[in-house]
C-alpha cells in the first residue's frame, strides 16, 4: 500500500521560508516506481476549501504552480529517496494552511493517494 | 485558468434519501482523443485528508460504494449519493485535472436532515 508522509511545517514569520517534504512508501519497482508518478501539493486554509498549489512530473523536468504561489514556491523531488519537496519563500499570512502531498494516478490522472498533511502557520 | 463552481454550498438530506451535488467548469474538461472528462470527485471528512471517490467524471475508485455515482460531460457534472448513510456526512469537492492549475470547486457540505 502506497503511503505519503509530509513534514517540515511549523510557525514562521511573514517574509520567512520553509521547506516541506513528502516521503512515499510502498512504491515498488518497474512501472510502479516512485519516479513514474507525478506528485502534487494541495493546501487547505483553516476552515476553508482545497487549493491546488503545485505539481511535478515523475522525472522532475516539468513543474507548474498556482498563480498565488508562482515565483515564491519551488517544487522539486529526489527520486532516489522517494521524496518531493516544496520550498516556500516570502511567506505571507495567507499561506497559512494544512499542506497535503498527493500522488497522481498513472491510470486516471486524479489524486488517488494523500498524506495527512503538515501545518504551516505564517504569523508574527 | 479553469474555474470550478459547485452548487449548493451546503445540503441537508434525510437518511436513505438521495443527495445531488453539481459542479460546473468554466471551460470544457473533455479530452477529445480519449473522450474522457478529466473531472474527479473527492470526499473529505472532518480531520481527514480528501479521499478520491470518482475519476473521469463517472468511474468509481476502488472500494467506493456503488451508491456514489458521477455523471456529466464537458462543463456540467453531478455527484449523486443514493440512499444516504450517516457516514456520508462530509464535504465534497470536484476537481478538474484537464489543465494546470488543476482547480477545485469550493466544496459542498453534506449534512443529515
Amino acid at each position: 500500500e502506497v503511503q505519503l508522509l509530509e513534514s517540515g511545517g511549523g510557525l514562521v514569520q511573514p517574509g520567512g521560508s520553509l521547506r516541506l517534504s513528502c516521503v512515499g512508501s510502498g512504491f515498488t519497482s518497474g512501472n510502479y516506481a516512485f519516479t513514474n508518478y507525478a506528485m502534487t501539493w494541495v493546501r487547505q486554509a483553516p476552515g476553508r476549501g482545497l487549493e491546488w498549489v503545485s505539481i511535478i512530473s515523475g522525472s522532475g523536468a516539468d513543474t507548474a504552480y498556482a498563480d498565488s504561489v508562482k515565483g515564491r514556491f519551488i517544487i522539486s523531488r529526489e527520486n532516489s529517496r522517494n521524496t518531493v519537496h516544496l520550498r516556500m519563500d516570502s511567506l505571507r499570512a495567507e499561506d497559512t494552511a494544512l499542506y497535503y502531498c498527493a500522488k497522481r494516478s498513472l491510470h486516471s490522472g486524479a489524486l488517488d493517494v494523500w498524506g495527512q498533511g503538515t501545518m504551516v502557520t505564517v504569523s508574527s | 485558468d479553469i474555474v470550478m463552481t459547485q452548487s449548493p454550498d451546503s445540503l441537508a438530506v434525510s437518511l436513505g434519501e438521495r443527495a445531488t451535488i453539481n459542479c460546473q467548469s468554466s471551460q470544457s474538461v473533455l479530452y477529445s482523443p480519449s473522450n474522457k472528462n478529466y473531472l474527479a470527485w473527492y470526499q473529505q471528512k472532518p480531520g481527514q485528508p480528501p479521499k478520491l471517490l470518482i475519476y473521469w467524471a463517472s468511474t468509481r475508485d476502488f472500494g467506493v460504494p456503488d451508491r456514489f455515482s458521477g455523471s456529466g460531460s464537458g462543463t456540467e457534472f453531478t455527484l449523486t449519493i443514493d440512499s444516504l448513510q450517516a457516514e456520508d456526512v462530509a464535504v465534497y469537492y470536484c476537481q478538474q485535472y484537464y489543465s494546470t492549475p488543476c482547480s477545485f470547486g469550493q466544496g459542498t457540505k453534506l449534512e443529515i436532515k
